[in-house]
């Protein structure tokens, strides 16, 4: 079963560097992700597409404070430089022949 | 420039029907693989449904054999039919660009499922 675990919530000092993860199911360790931002009150932002490789692809606009990486099952969103509009929910997501599947998101706190 | 214009949500008894519209503009819906999200108070994003653009057609266990994903080219719109609407139906719904550039959301229409 695909399944995309994220930690519930997570923490950095303003101008500081954070480190998401989203890890895949067994068996399922070679997909892409896709990662979302939503601020409060507002609708998802698309961030960036991160591959098994670690290459990563960004949404047009995305700061460059912004990056994706990879290792194993595992996916990561490194946002360095922490601004206070960082404060936000993240999700990621990945897709299958007929399926999509998003993460629980990752509630960041910025201090 | 890519825009998603979501409408049709409001209050809605139990067991009734409702249809969402997702209007496109800067790019082609029939071109595209197209999802439904949804969003319940307080909690996460949930896939509903997706369209590929050869018209295939995908749902979460959670809607199947009640929701209908279509799409009207002539008008650039994709919708959602949902039927037998239940109170845990009740969530902001998005339509969003889908494989491979997940890139664009709309803003979402609120559906509260109560009597």
């Amino acid at each position: 079963q695909l399944v995309l675990t994220q930690s519930p919530s997570a923490s950095a000092s303003l101008g500081a560097s954070v480190k998401l993860t989203c890890t895949l199911s067994s068996g399922h360790s070679s997909y892409a992700i896709a990662w979302h931002q939503q601020q409060p009150e507002k609708g998802p932002r698309y961030l960036m597409k991160v591959n098994n490789d670690g290459s990563h692809s960004k949404g047009d606009g995305i700061p460059d404070r912004f990056s994706g990486s990879s290792s194993g099952a595992e996916r990561y969103l490194t946002i360095s430089s922490l601004q206070s509009e960082d404060e936000a929910d993240y999700y990621c997501q990945t897709w299958g022949t007929g399926i999509r599947v998003f993460g629980g998101g990752t509630k960041l706190t910025v201090l | 420039e890519v825009q998603l214009v979501e409408s049709g949500g409001g209050l809605i008894q139990p067991g009734g029907s409702l249809r969402l519209s997702c209007a496109a503009s800067g790019f082609t819906v029939s071109s595209n693989y197209m999802s439904w999200v949804r969003q319940a108070p307080g909690r996460g994003l949930e896939w509903v449904s997706v369209i590929y653009s050869g018209g295939s057609t995908y749902y979460a266990d959670s809607v199947k054999g009640r929701f209908t994903i279509s799409r009207d080219n002539s008008k650039n719109t994709l919708y959602l039919q949902m039927n037998s609407l239940r109170a845990e139906d009740t969530a902001v719904y998005y339509c969003a660009t889908d494989y491979p550039r997940f890139d664009y959301w709309g803003q979402g229409t609120l559906v509260t499922v109560s009597s």
